[in-house]
């Protein structure tokens, strides 16, 4: 099994449609956890970082379910500049675990 | 502030020759990191350096691949001799401390070994 396993995509949307992402993992006692951002043939980038109580950043929010190990991250109003893939990303002992990314493609 | 800084940006080898690629982390960044992204997956950790010293290289295979940090800044990462599953995306990673969640990322040298 992965440790950390998403969606494998790609998530074709037109613009303005709302998509989630999911994202397990298989360590129990990872500490804390990411999104990242990756756009077509550039480095990663952190979009944001994921609570359990929940977090949001405009049209963004990322949940986590600790008890199912279990991550996602919700984008509503997509935009075109949305287009990228999105990697879910765990921290075990300060080590960062990246999952396969989930692409994501917004059409006009 | 200048970003972390990787060359080359792409190389083409045959298998079994040798190669190099250079990191110079951000200002002030104590840790260091190299992935290996193969194309359709995450970034894989390779090596992390604390500042001069190695911290985690569980999954670098040693047999071929080598890294130093001299000077607790700069890095190299070398594979001698090359096979045709190393080709990928190297990238660099640095963060101010060790166990830093946001990680800033160079721009990748693009490896392809034929």
């Amino acid at each position: 099994r992965k440790e950390v396993e998403q969606d494998p995509g790609p998530f074709n949307v037109p613009e303005g449609a709302t998509v989630a992402f999911n994202c397990t993992y298989s360590n129990s006692a990872s500490q804390s956890f990411f999104w990242y951002r990756q756009d077509c043939r550039k480095e990663p980038k952190l979009l944001m970082s994921v609570y359990s109580s929940g977090n949001e950043d405009g049209r963004f929010t990322a949940q986590l379910n600790r008890a199912s190990q279990y991550i996602s991250l919700l984008i509503r109003d997509s935009k075109l500049s949305d287009s990228a893939t999105y990697l879910c990303v765990v921290n075990e002992g300060g080590k960062l675990i990246f999952g396969q990314g989930t692409e994501l493609s917004v059409k006009p | 502030e200048a970003g972390v800084a990787q060359s080359p940006r792409y190389k083409i080898i045959e298998k079994r020759q040798s190669v190099a690629f250079w990191c110079n982390p951000i200002s002030g960044h104590a840790t260091l990191y190299w992935y290996q992204q193969i194309l359709g997956q995450g970034p894989k950790l390779l090596i992390q350096f604390q500042n001069n010293g190695v911290v985690d290289d569980s999954q670098l295979p040693k047999d071929r691949f080598s890294a130093e940090r001299l000077k607790g800044v700069d890095s190299t990462l070398k594979i001698q001799p090359a096979k045709l599953e190393d080709s990928a995306v190297y990238l660099c990673a640095s963060s101010l401390w060790q166990g830093a969640y946001e990680q800033y990322f160079g721009p990748g040298t693009r490896l392809t070994v034929t």
